[in-house]
């Protein structure tokens, strides 16, 4: 969506090298963030989120930053593995608006095994 | 049920016709989203019900485009006089209450439009 920006849109790394991902956001006043992992013809699978109290957020080899000051927030996946493979897409919930959220483009990640 | 279903998986229709999507969320959900999902694109935001109430549907592309969620569970999406830019996967997702709560999303509705 036009509110938020997500790059880059295709990603390939080797197994074990780690993969970011980027997003921006135009209202300083979301103030929730969520990642989606979306395998071809599955549903999306939340696989982490951050709201906006807080900096960053850990879970096993996924992690997530955020910079409000700056507008944007970024996935991190280390030791990549082959199933790690996916679209990926940020979203950000925008307050102003109530009850929307905006998805990104999406990022198609390849793990080269 | 364990997840969020939706039914059809895929809907063919003729240009002009009238299709109905079902979205069967997680028990005790309070919060339903529906969301249209373009080839390669991410999810666009459609309409969002808290129980019954359609409190948003600020993003219905058309007044073709109708949802309802009569009983605050099941939830229909319904287009009428189908259009072939229609086309596209309508997924639903739900969450416990609000939209800052993580949303479940179902498999989707793939409908082609003829």
């Amino acid at each position: 969506g036009e509110n938020v920006e997500q790059h880059p849109s295709t990603l390939s790394v080797q197994e074990g090298d780690s993969a970011v991902i980027k997003c921006t956001y135009s209202d300083s006043a979301s103030n929730y963030f969520p990642w989606y992992k979306q395998e071809l013809g599955k549903r999306p699978q939340l696989i982490i989120d951050i709201r906006s109290n807080v900096g960053e957020k850990k879970d096993q080899r996924i992690a997530v930053t955020l910079n409000k000051t700056a507008k944007h927030f970024s996935l991190h996946i280390t030791e990549t593995q082959p199933e790690d493979s996916a679209v990926y897409f940020c979203a950000a919930r925008l307050s102003n608006t109530g009850n929307q959220f905006y998805f990104g483009t999406g990022t198609s990640l390849t793990v080269i095994p | 049920g364990a997840g969020v279903s939706q039914s059809p998986r895929y809907k063919v229709a003729k240009r002009g016709q009238d299709v109905a999507l079902r979205c069967d969320p997680i028990s005790g959900h309070v919060s339903l989203f529906w969301y249209q999902q373009a080839l390669g694109q991410g999810p666009e935001f459609l309409t969002y019900f808290q129980n019954e109430a359609q409190l948003d549907k600020s993003g219905l592309p058309s007044d073709r485009f109708f949802a309802e969620r009569p009983e605050g569970s099941v939830s229909t999406l319904k287009i009428q006089r189908t259009q072939q830019e229609d086309s596209a996967v309508y997924l639903c997702a739900s969450s416990l209450w609000g939209s800052n709560q993580p949303q479940h999303f179902g498999d989707g509705t793939r409908l082609s439009i003829l």
